[in-house]
């Protein structure tokens, strides 16, 4: 979706580098979102953030950190990269909701290898 | 626990024929089903979702099913074309709660010409 885009969208590394991915989105969402894809395995949430002032903690949080840095951007952070966080990076991004699910839009995702 | 999961992890299909994609799940407190497609390269897209007081919603050429009752989700897409090559992906979602969207694993499905 070009409205959510992420960069990079390749990233070789090696361990114990400090990484960061940033996500940047035009759809006016407030709800922002990270999530991890490993090999024939399904989405996993790393951390999400409901505006700018709340950051959540996912799934499977340890080893990264985020940032808000405002409503259209969120970035995760690897401070220590580590061979087992090689993996497919996606952020995402939704309306606000309230008792109702709301679609979540993804973006084109970010590759990193960590060696 | 909680968990999604696929039946079968790939599908090939005749182009033109229907698809049936399953999903089993076990937390009966699931609030909305929702079934993602992704393709090569790119980032889920949202397909079809259902309330969990719902047994069938249909969109354009794709059916989702729900049956509580075995706890069994399907996608079914009518005469299935080269550009429904992908994965599927079914997903729960408990109301407006991030944490709680869970992701299956996927199934490939692939349109023999």
């Amino acid at each position: 979706d070009a409205d959510v885009t992420q960069t990079p969208r390749n990233r070789i590394t090696k361990t114990g580098k400090r990484i960061m991915l940033e996500c940047s989105q035009t759809k006016g969402h407030d709800r922002m979102y990270w999530y991890r894809q490993d090999p024939g395995l399904g989405l996993r949430l790393i951390y999400y953030s409901f505006d700018v002032k709340d950051i959540n903690k996912g799934e499977i949080s340890d080893g990264y950190s985020v940032s808000r840095q405002a409503q259209a951007k969120f970035s995760l952070s690897l401070e220590s990269a580590i061979p087992n966080q090689t993996a497919l990076y996606f952020c995402a991004t939704s309306d606000r909701g309230e008792s109702s699910y709301n679609e979540q839009f993804f973006g084109p995702g970010t590759r990193l290898t960590v060696l | 626990g909680e968990s999604v999961g696929l039946h079968l992890p790939t599908l090939s299909v005749q182009e033109g024929d229907n698809s049936i994609i399953n999903c089993a799940y076990s937390n009966s407190a699931s609030d909305y089903f929702i079934w993602y497609k992704q393709e090569s390269g790119k980032g889920p897209q949202f397909i079809i979702d259902i309330r969990s007081n719902m047994d069938k919603r249909q969109g354009q050429r794709v059916t989702v099913l729900l049956n509580k009752t075995v706890k069994h989700l399907s996608l079914q897409i009518a005469a299935t074309q080269p550009g429904d090559s992908a994965v599927y992906f079914c997903a729960e979602n408990k109301g407006s709660s991030a944490s709680k969207i869970i992701f299956g694993s996927g199934t490939r499905l692939s349109i023999r010409p």
